[in-house]
């Protein structure tokens, strides 16, 4: 089955530098997802990427899809304490019917 | 707050036991997920329902069962618990496929 994986598994940064979180698919994406759970906490929908090349920006964050749709990424500049938390994404295939996540990214900020 | 609440919040029982979990949607979204997240591990997708009716299954095991009922709010049921069961079950809603998903603030799962 298809298999969604996500790089770094974990990453440590100190405030204020960029932060870049990798995901790729063993086939290609259908729609991509991006979450952010904070430790305790749930996950939160970021953003959903559509077509090939997309690019789209929340503040700080900017996501991409890839031109082969086979990879997606989520840049964060500056980052902030408040950025803390595992990143996922998701694909949703069987025409929207049941979402893969990637095992996340797990970002650690220092103050 | 998601909109989507779940019961309970944390359950401790034992090997062997069945426990149901329930999920009411956000108001208006017809699909509900449902995932098991193990400790410091992913989501794994375990099945959806659209509109009363089941239309994927991922991960799940025989053991477990789910259905949405007519008000559509869901419940997740989970028997002949084992130690491995172990985790945080997040139920998720969304308007329609494709959308965002909502998830609700999960229930702690302990099987001792």
């Amino acid at each position: 089955g298809q298999q969604v994986m996500q790089i770094p598994q974990y990453q440590h940064v100190q405030e204020g530098e960029d932060f870049t979180t990798y995901c790729n698919s063993s086939t290609t994406l259908s729609n991509i997802q991006w979450y952010k759970q904070r430790p305790g906490g749930h996950p939160v929908f970021l953003i959903q990427l559509v077509k090939s090349g997309e690019v789209k920006k929340q503040k700080r964050l900017t996501f991409q899809f890839g031109e082969a749709k086979k990879n997606s990424s989520l840049h964060i500049t500056a980052t902030q304490t408040t950025d803390v938390g595992t990143y996922f994404c998701a694909d949703t295939n069987n025409y929207g019917q049941n979402f893969v996540f990637g095992p996340g990214t797990r970002l650690s900020v220092l103050p | 707050d998601s909109g989507v609440t779940q019961t309970p919040k944390h359950l401790i029982t034992a090997t062997g036991q069945r426990v149901t979990l329930r999920c009411s949607p956000r108001s208006g979204d017809l699909s509900v997920y449902w995932y098991q997240q193990s400790l410091d591990q992913g989501l794994q997708f375990l099945i959806h329902y659209y509109n009363g009716e089941e239309r994927a299954k991922g991960n799940i095991l025989e053991r477990f069962s789910a259905q949405q009922f007519p008000d559509l709010h869901s419940e997740l049921n989970l028997s002949s618990l084992e130690l491995g069961d172990s985790a945080l079950y997040f139920c998720a809603s969304s308007l329609q496929l494709y959308n965002e998903q909502f998830f609700g603030p999960g229930t702690r799962l302990t099987v001792l």
